[in-house]
């Protein structure tokens, strides 16, 4: 069974500055995505950034990048230049390859401070 | 490009009563998966089907709980004899076909169902 841990449940950052938001996870298996989704008070699921467990070079979207430590099993994303628009729950998912089946985290509530 | 369609927005019932919740995925995507949201929690697999097919349902409670993907019209997750534990939001899902490494895979979220059971 596929675990994915998101161990802040809640977190604060100024507006302009950098924040990162931890996610681990647990499989056996060697082929899988790992996403972050972006869940703002709209409730809407929206996609921010894809990684395939294939590739080493760590996904970068605009301001949103992670740090993919396939061996230590840590899919971290960061945020620069945080923006209001960025308040919202973050969940981490791993989804294994192939398949379907999404796994996802609690979240973490990130708080956007003017 | 509609997007994945989902209704009511929100729904009220009585406990005993049954709630359906409706699920149009996006144009040229063949698969709907079934979320549920309890509050302060994350998402939580109920469901995942193709046209006609349920593929995996392993997160459906085993009972009042059922759902399907009819070769015309939406997908619907139905709910029986619902309870206040029933009480949460219902987010549909839905992906392209899957193959390869094409990053078909991704889900596109529907903007959820939220069941309020009094």
């Amino acid at each position: 069974a596929q675990t994915v841990t998101q161990s802040q449940p809640e977190m604060s950052v100024q507006e302009a500055e950098t924040v990162t938001l931890s996610c681990t996870y647990d499989t056996s298996e060697n082929n899988y995505y790992l996403f972050w989704y972006k869940q703002p008070p709209s409730r809407q699921m929206i996609l921010v950034i894809r990684q395939e467990a294939y590739k080493q070079q760590n996904a970068t979207e605009n301001r949103f990048s992670v740090n993919f430590q396939k061996a230590a099993k840590s899919f971290s994303l960061k945020i620069s230049d945080s923006q209001l628009g960025d308040t919202a729950m973050y969940f981490c998912a791993f989804m294994k390859h192939p398949g379907n089946q999404f796994y996802f985290g609690t979240g973490t509530s990130l708080t956007v401070i003017p | 490009n509609a997007g994945v369609m989902q209704n009511p927005r929100h729904l009220v019932r009585r406990r005993g009563q049954e709630a359906r919740l409706r699920c149009s995925p996006m144009k040229g995507h063949s698969h709907v998966y079934w979320y549920r949201q309890l509050p302060e929690e994350g998402l939580k697999f109920m469901v995942y089907l193709q046209k006609e097919n349920i593929i995996d349902e392993s997160g459906m409670p085993k009972e009042r709980f059922s759902a399907e993907f009819p070769k015309e019209g939406p997908s619907i997750l139905r709910i029986q004899q619902v309870v206040r534990g029933d009480s949460a939001a219902y987010f549909c899902a839905s992906s392209p076909p899957t193959g390869g490494w094409s990053g078909a895979n991704v889900l596109t979220f529907g903007a959820g169902s939220r069941l309020t059971v009094l």
